[in-house]
């Protein structure tokens, strides 16, 4: 079974342009889970969509950060325009809903997106 | 999510057991204590998770003191590729609040 998995694995923009990133989750998982590490700092949770749903986006940094889920599989993550500080790791996780069997997050290798 | 408290580092010597504390001394009754881990350049890893018993799993095995206020994971037989950097995290699974808030985590450093 595929794990999560993220594209592109690496992104080079320069600020002021856009960037999308995606998340394929794991098959049947319903949660998803969006989570940023900045060079030095912690993860950070950004954001949660339960099948198409946003149930808790209270992490999202600014409106220049959009994100969606339509149809409830995939997910996309639009920063426009970019800025230096939006440099960093870009991971999403996924898991089942309670009473599905377990509960831990499993999360894909990241996006690591440099801004320039 | 109540918060925890890990040493910043730590270093085992390679084929040893790699004891790893964690404190969450406000730790509620409905809240389990979460392992993962993160090795450079890849994604979080789910390691174990318990709510009061101790737990076994092919990684590692997870000992919650009786008044579940301190845990500690314990990798039986560290190698070099258990250098990482492991969290603690207390949450409730599926709960109304459900994420994973990490802190800074313990920084392992397998020696050879």
């Amino acid at each position: 079974e595929a794990g999560v998995t993220q594209f592109p694995s690496h992104s080079v923009i320069e600020k002021g342009q856009t960037v999308t990133l995606r998340c394929d989750p794991i098959s049947g998982h319903d949660n998803l889970y969006w989570y940023r590490r900045v060079m030095g700092k912690e993860i950070k949770f950004l954001l949660h969509f339960v099948k198409e749903s946003k149930q808790d986006e209270s992490g999202m940094p600014n409106n220049r950060f959009l994100a969606e889920r339509t149809g409830g599989t995939y997910s996309t993550l639009k920063v426009q325009p970019a800025e230096l500080e939006d440099s960093g790791v870009y991971f999403c996780a996924s898991s089942q809903v309670r009473g599905r069997g377990n509960t831990e997050a499993f999360f894909g290798q990241g996006t690591r997106l440099t801004v320039v | 999510d109540a918060k925890t408290t890990q040493p910043t580092s730590m270093d085992c010597a390679e084929g040893r057991a790699a004891n790893l504390p964690c404190n969450h001394s406000t730790i509620s009754g409905n809240e389990y204590v979460y392992w993962y881990r993160q090795i450079h350049s890849q994604g979080p890893q789910y390691i174990i998770h318990g709510l009061k018993n101790n737990e076994t799993n092919e990684m590692a095995s997870l000992i919650i003191t009786e008044d579940r206020k301190s845990s500690t994971l314990i990798l039986p037989h560290a190698t070099l590729r258990d250098t990482a950097v492991y969290y603690c995290i207390v949450r409730v699974p599926q709960g109304g609040d459900d994420k994973i808030i990490f802190g800074k985590g313990t920084r392992l450093h397998i020696l050879p």
